[in-house]
Parts: C-alpha cells; structure tokens; sequence
C-alpha cells in the first residue's frame, strides 16, 4: 500500500508566479490535512478537507492561497502571486476518518523555495 | 488556546546514553498526545501516541513516553540511543474538536556523538 505521495518534491518559483502543490492520499483515505513549516520551526495547520469539502481552512493565509480535494484526484494547494515569505516546506497528510482513533499519515513534502 | 511546548531546541547525547526529550502542553479537554520523527529532507514518521489508558506507551524504535497530566506533560524517553536516533522531534496534541488538525511543538533537535 503506497503511502502518501507529494509532488513535486522540490519547486522553484519566481516572486509573483503560481505554485501548484499536489497531494495524493493513501489508498482508502478521504481526509487530507495541509501543514507548512518555516524554517526552524514546527508544522503549522494550514487547511482540513474531505473530499469535495473544506472543513477547517482556520490556519489558510486570507489571501493568495486556496485548496481543493476533488473528488478524482489529489489534493491541490496553490498560492497565487507568490512571496519570499512563502519559501517553506508544505506537508500533506491523509487519515481514514476524523477523531479518534484515526492518526494522520505523513507524505514527504514540498519544498518551495521563491527567488 | 491549545499549544504544545518544547523547551529544548537541541539537545546532544553520546551514543548508548538515555535520552529525554520534554514536550508540556496546554489543552481544555482530554488532550490526545503524539510524537512523531523527522529525518533531514524527510516527512514525518509517527513514533508514538496517547488516547487513554496506561499514561506509559511504547512506541517504534524502542520509544516511550508518559501522560502525567498534573505536569501537563508527555515526555519521550529512550534507554539507550543510536547514531540513527539523530533528527528532529516533533510533540503533537490532536485537536479533535475541529476536525483532528494536529499543534505541534517546536521541534527538538537531537544530535548523537559516537
């Protein structure tokens, strides 16, 4: 059983361009979560979706950023218009169902770096 | 507002030696505990995890950790370390009134020397 899988590993973009974060959960999972992590420090919640929903967007920036979980598909995190200030690592991770006792599955990360 | 604590940001052991890394966090209702490992350049990797029950569990790789709840803590512990230990630590509380987003501390850094 695959586990989750992201990609691009690694983006590069421009200040101003788009960036296009794709997120595929484990087979069976329909609950994607979103975290970034800026340098030294820890995972911050970005955005909670099932598939089709947004659950819980409390931790997405107010602007340029947006999410989707289609139902074919991976999941999508794009930021629009980027900035230095988005250069970070993006994780998704992917769980069975919501609560107890379902744990999130972690996929490898991107890594965006804006020049 | 739920947060989770790590007041060490790197802490260095001789390979063989105990090891310790503190994790105190501040949660309204029962709190569901988490440690997870990140290797460098990799995603993260669930060592552990506390629901309810016996406050000591063990994990992967020879890991424990305990729930005191009167210290609000849920350190992790290993008796004997490895070179392979060397990473990042994250402490982790579930936050399972909405939807089962995950806070996590800052990290602990964990260096071996042989």
């Amino acid at each position: 059983n695959a586990g989750v899988m992201q990609n691009p590993r690694h983006l590069v973009r421009r200040r101003g361009q788009e960036a296009r974060l794709r997120c595929s959960p484990m087979k069976g999972h329909s609950h994607v979560y979103w975290y970034r992590q800026l340098p030294e420090e820890g995972l911050k919640f970005m955005v909670y979706l099932q598939k089709e929903n947004i659950i819980d967007e409390s931790g997405m920036p107010k602007e340029r950023f947006s999410a989707e979980f289609p139902k074919e598909g991976p999941s999508i995190l794009r930021i629009q218009q980027v900035v230095r200030g988005d250069s970070a690592a993006y994780f998704c991770a992917s769980s069975a169902g919501q609560g107890i006792p379902y744990e999130q599955y972690f996929g490898p990360g991107t890594r965006l770096t804006v020049t | 507002a739920q947060s989770v604590t790590q007041p060490d940001i790197h802490i260095t052991v001789s390979e063989g030696a105990s090891l310790e890394l503190r994790c105190n966090y501040s949660y309204g209702a029962t709190p569901y505990l988490f440690w997870y490992v990140q290797s460098p350049g990799q995603g993260l990797q669930l060592l552990l995890k506390y629901f309810s029950g016996d406050t000591l569990v063990q994990g992967i790789k020879g890991f424990e950790a305990e729930f005191k709840r009167s210290q609000s803590s849920f350190n992790l512990r290993k008796p004997s370390v490895h070179w392979s230990d060397a990473a990042e630590y994250f402490c982790a509380v579930g936050d399972y009134n909405q939807g089962g987003k995950l806070i996590f501390g800052q990290g602990t850094e964990l260096s071996v020397k042989p």
